[in-house]
């Protein structure tokens, strides 16, 4: 079946520094990926998304391609703040009715 | 964006209890999903709801521990039924398929505020 994989955590960083949490999948067809961030104590939020191959994701200076020669959707940030502290989850939805699966999330700690 | 809403947003029982959780939609929506997240892990879809028709259930989750209702396209019920600490989690409702003026919308995935349940 249908499955997402991260890097595991805590990756921990210091203020400015570059960010890759990888995220690879497993699915048939041409599934929509997405990133989504979880703030300690929050909901769920949508961080980005891509539906097709090559296309790329970004939102607040986090950025994501779709690459479905290596079925990955690797998430990147060029400087990290201490704000980014959170829980990053990667998902899919290969069915295109929203019906998601999620990777085990990878939580990031920034310190200053 | 889906303005979505969830009651309650958080409660404490004690075992043996049943909890109904909520989910309001401000829009009509076909499928309602349901996750739960139990504490340090990532979301676990439980089943999935759709108008008119019985939930389908995820593998490992059955109708009798986790009853759906879905009266309407902007509203759905999860029950966490006869439950125990191991039921303690984030219970979050995720709509699908948005219904926009006869045509059926895929919209990007939104989810509700979710309901942090602690059984005791």
């Amino acid at each position: 079946g249908d499955s997402v994989t991260q890097m595991e955590g805590p990756v921990t960083l210091s203020e400015e520094a570059f960010l890759t949490i990888n995220c690879t999948y497993t699915a048939t067809g041409y599934p929509s990926l997405f990133w989504y961030v979880q703030y300690p104590g929050e909901g769920l939020q949508l961080l980005l998304k891509a539906t097709k191959a090559d296309d790329k994701g970004s939102n607040k200076g986090f950025e994501a391609t779709y690459r479905k020669e290596t079925t990955s959707f690797h998430l990147e940030k060029g400087s990290v703040q201490v704000s980014d502290s959170a829980v990053y989850f990667c998902a899919l939805d290969s069915s295109n009715t929203g019906k998601l699966i999620f990777g085990q999330g990878t939580t990031l700690q920034v310190k200053p | 964006s889906a303005v979505i809403s969830q009651k309650p947003s958080r409660d404490i029982c004690q075992r043996g209890t049943s909890l109904t959780i909520q989910c309001q939609v401000d829009s009509q929506v076909t499928m309602m999903f349901w996750y739960r997240q139990q504490p340090g892990q990532s979301l676990t879809l439980i089943a999935t709801a759709n108008q008119g028709s019985e939930a389908t259930y995820e593998s490992g989750f059955v109708i009798d521990k986790f009853p759906i209702s879905r009266p309407n396209l902007t509203f759905s019920t999860l029950t966490v039924s006869n439950m125990s600490p191991e039921d303690s989690s984030i219970y979050l409702c995720s709509p699908g398929l948005f219904r926009i003026r006869c045509r059926y919308i895929q919209e990007t995935q939104y989810f509700g505020p979710g309901t942090r349940l602690l059984v005791l």
